[in-house]
């Protein structure tokens, strides 16, 4: 299962929105509603930020969005953050019950 | 409080075994199936094993299968994975991971195994 495909970097002034976009394929990410976003701040492990695909869990501030179009997936934050300023990595549920992993986004607050 | 804690990591030559642990607490072990995903230095996450609730399937990444092996204690709430014929390019972070519906909702803190002569 290949790698689904994220861009390497996006950045944004506090205030500002931006959007990171998952590429994958009909057999996974366009397949089924079953695309989850991560988050990872230097030196941690990563943390859930949306599950199947738009919905957030407790605790996890509703400036980030999730949505999907055919096999494009895309996570949105709203109202940057200094905070915000980590890697982002998105994941999708495969028919053989694994995960498949995009190739990570680096956020910058600029 | 749901917690994960890896343990076992450590420097290891080419070809030789290492067995991490995952202790898990703070809900029921017993009910959720469970990941291994690791991510090398610099790198991203890549998905490496999976087993159900009750240890009657199992998965391996291509890249582990035939060399790593994972298993579970339901009874001592921890998570297992044997690794063999360790390779330079297994050097990595390796972080257990519980599976709640179709995401990874929890994942430990990870530890570090090196692969080096």
């Amino acid at each position: 299962q290949s790698a689904l495909t994220q861009p390497p970097s996006v950045s944004g002034s506090p205030g500002q929105s931006v959007t990171i976009s998952c590429s994958g394929t009909s057999s996974d990410v366009g397949s089924y509603n079953r695309v989850s976003w991560y988050q990872q701040p230097p030196g941690t492990a990563p943390k859930i930020m949306i599950y199947e695909v738009s919905y957030r869990p407790s605790g996890v501030p509703d400036r980030f969005s999730g949505s999907k179009s055919g096999n494009t997936a895309s996570l949105t934050i709203s109202g940057l953050q200094a905070e915000d300023e980590a890697d982002y990595y998105c994941s999708s549920y495969t028919s053989s019950s694994t995960f498949v992993f995009g190739t990570g986004t680096k956020v910058t607050v600029l | 409080e749901v917690q994960l804690v890896e343990s076992g990591g450590g420097l290891v030559q080419p070809g030789g075994s290492l067995r991490l642990s995952c202790a898990v607490s703070g809900f029921t072990f017993s009910g959720y199936w469970m990941h291994w995903v690791r991510q090398a230095p610099g790198k991203g996450l890549v998905w490496v094993s999976r087993i159900d609730s009750d240890v009657s399937n199992t998965n391996y990444a291509d890249s582990v299968k035939g060399r790593f092996t994972i298993s579970r204690d339901n009874a001592r709430n921890t998570l297992f994975l044997q690794m063999n014929s360790l390779r330079a390019e297994d050097t990595a972070i390796y972080y257990c991971a519980r599976q709640n519906n179709y995401a990874i909702d929890y994942w430990g803190q990870g530890t570090l195994v090196t692969v080096s002569s």
